[in-house]
């Protein structure tokens, strides 16, 4: 069953803890995307990677942080200098320098306890 | 900032009807994605259109490109209740420092009643 995984489908945070997203892809995707809904929203680009152990930062990466120390994985952490952490929030993966078709997991939605 | 915006921001139509919905950008592009988003899921790919294109078919969908006003449209015929959905454009812009990053329009919001 190939995809994009997301887990947990629904996190609380408590003031001043960091949380993690765990976002996990069997496609062999070179690429992977972090992105945030707020309601009636567009998605807004958190953090991308194009390739393992290499990461940049995309419009509203403040208050974030990532990981890619696997081609599979690209774990996202909330961190408590995130202030308005309540959102939804996408993982997405692509081939790497193809026409640029994003997956998306079924994300996780995260409030605030 | 959006690069995309569209336009209606909702719209409600009867099954059968067609729907149209709109998508302005701003800068060049190397190629413009629709994607659906069914309420509180991810988004699934729904078609592409290159910016040497200027119209593409898929089922009941045909989506348009005018890169000389920088908007596209996506039209679904035939519309059914389960169509019902949020409708995002996504555009891979050109230049060097894009890094195949996509940028999303705000979206559509569908209603289709039966």
């Amino acid at each position: 069953d190939g995809g994009i995984t997301q887990s947990p489908k629904y996190l609380f945070r408590k003031e001043g803890q960091n949380v993690t997203l765990s976002c996990e892809q069997n496609l062999n995707h070179d690429a992977m995307y972090w992105y945030r809904q707020d309601p009636g929203q567009g998605l807004r680009l958190i953090y991308y990677s194009q390739i393992v152990n290499d990461f940049q930062k995309g419009d509203i990466a403040e208050g974030y942080s990532v990981s890619r120390e696997k081609k599979e994985s690209f774990p996202l952490t909330v961190t408590s200098a995130q202030k308005n952490p309540t959102a939804f929030y996408l993982c997405a993966s692509s081939l790497r320098g193809g026409k640029n078709i994003q997956y998306f997991g079924a994300g996780t939605r995260l409030s605030v306890l | 900032s959006q690069q995309g915006e569209e336009d209606p921001q909702a719209l409600s139509i009867q099954e059968g009807e067609n729907a149209t919905m709109n998508c302005s950008y701003k800068t060049s592009i190397n190629n413009l994605q629709w994607y659906r988003q069914n309420s509180g899921r991810g988004l699934v790919h729904l078609i592409l259109i290159r910016s040497n294109e200027r119209e593409k078919h898929s089922g009941r969908l045909r989506v348009t490109l005018d890169t000389s006003k920088k908007s596209s449209s996506l039209l679904i015929t035939a519309s059914r209740a389960a169509d019902t959905a949020s409708y995002f454009c996504a555009t891979d812009d050109a230049g060097g420092t894009s890094y195949g990053k996509l940028t999303f329009g705000q979206g559509t919001i569908l209603t289709v009643h039966p």
